[in-house]
């Protein structure tokens, strides 16, 4: 079974400091990953995508990825009040006929301190 | 980013009546729709792949005969829940596909009395 572990928080950063959000998913069949946030009552926005391992930088945000250690984080530089949401680390696989499905984690609730 | 669309954004119906949710995507064609249900405070659950022209999978545990959808168009995708009972009440979320990145509408949070 197909699993996505997050901490759930909630974390908490000040205002301006950056925000450390992780993620370990257990299937090595995993190509391509994804960041949501999820503000209250609202569905999913997708926020980054990364394909490769490294760094890939999107203004204030940065997704890292490892697949040698089945590992996905994503960094919020100079953290705001309205980055406060859940965010939700969804690896995918893709099967034969060339489609892909998304394995949610149960998302980590960042919470930014003005 | 890919827009899709839902409607309606909220409904209220009573317990044995039939509830139906649009999902579209208004800028692109989407060959692949797919249905969420969230509860409160637990994570996205896939209940169901929608392929235009060609009948919907369902993940293990999602009754097919409840949950009907229907994948009409390459822009048109409709779930209805048919017999509603309040267990049914949840955050009903669809999904579309571009290439390689997944959009979800906006939501339609159904509440059974």
């Amino acid at each position: 079974q197909k699993e996505v572990e997050q901490n759930s928080g909630p974390l908490s950063v000040p205002e301006g400091a950056i925000a450390s959000l992780n993620c370990t998913y257990s299937d090595r069949g995993s190509q391509s990953f994804f960041w949501y946030r999820q503000y209250s009552g609202k569905s999913p926005e997708l926020i980054m995508s990364i394909y490769s391992n490294g760094d890939k930088e999107d203004g204030r945000f940065t997704a890292q990825l490892n697949k040698a250690s089945q590992y996905v984080s994503l960094l919020i530089r100079d953290s705001q009040p309205s980055d406060s949401a859940t965010y939700l680390c969804a690896p995918a696989a893709y099967s034969g006929a060339g489609s892909y499905q998304l394995t949610f984690g149960k998302g980590t609730k960042l919470s930014v301190i003005p | 980013g890919a827009v899709v669309s839902q409607h309606p954004s909220r409904v209220i119906c009573k317990s044995g009546t039939s509830v139906k949710i649009e999902c579209r995507s208004l800028d692109f064609q989407a060959t692949t729709m797919f249905w969420y249900r969230q509860f409160p405070k637990q994570s996205l659950m896939l209940m169901a792949t929608s392929n235009e022209g060609s009948k919907a999978t369902y993940e293990q545990g999602v009754e097919k005969d409840k949950f009907l959808i229907n994948h009409a168009s390459l822009t048109l995708s409709t779930l209805t829940v048919t017999s509603a009972h309040p267990e049914d009440s949840s955050f009903y979320i669809c999904s579309a596909r571009v290439p390689d990145e997944q959009y979800f509408g906006p939501g339609t949070r159904l509440t059974v009395t």
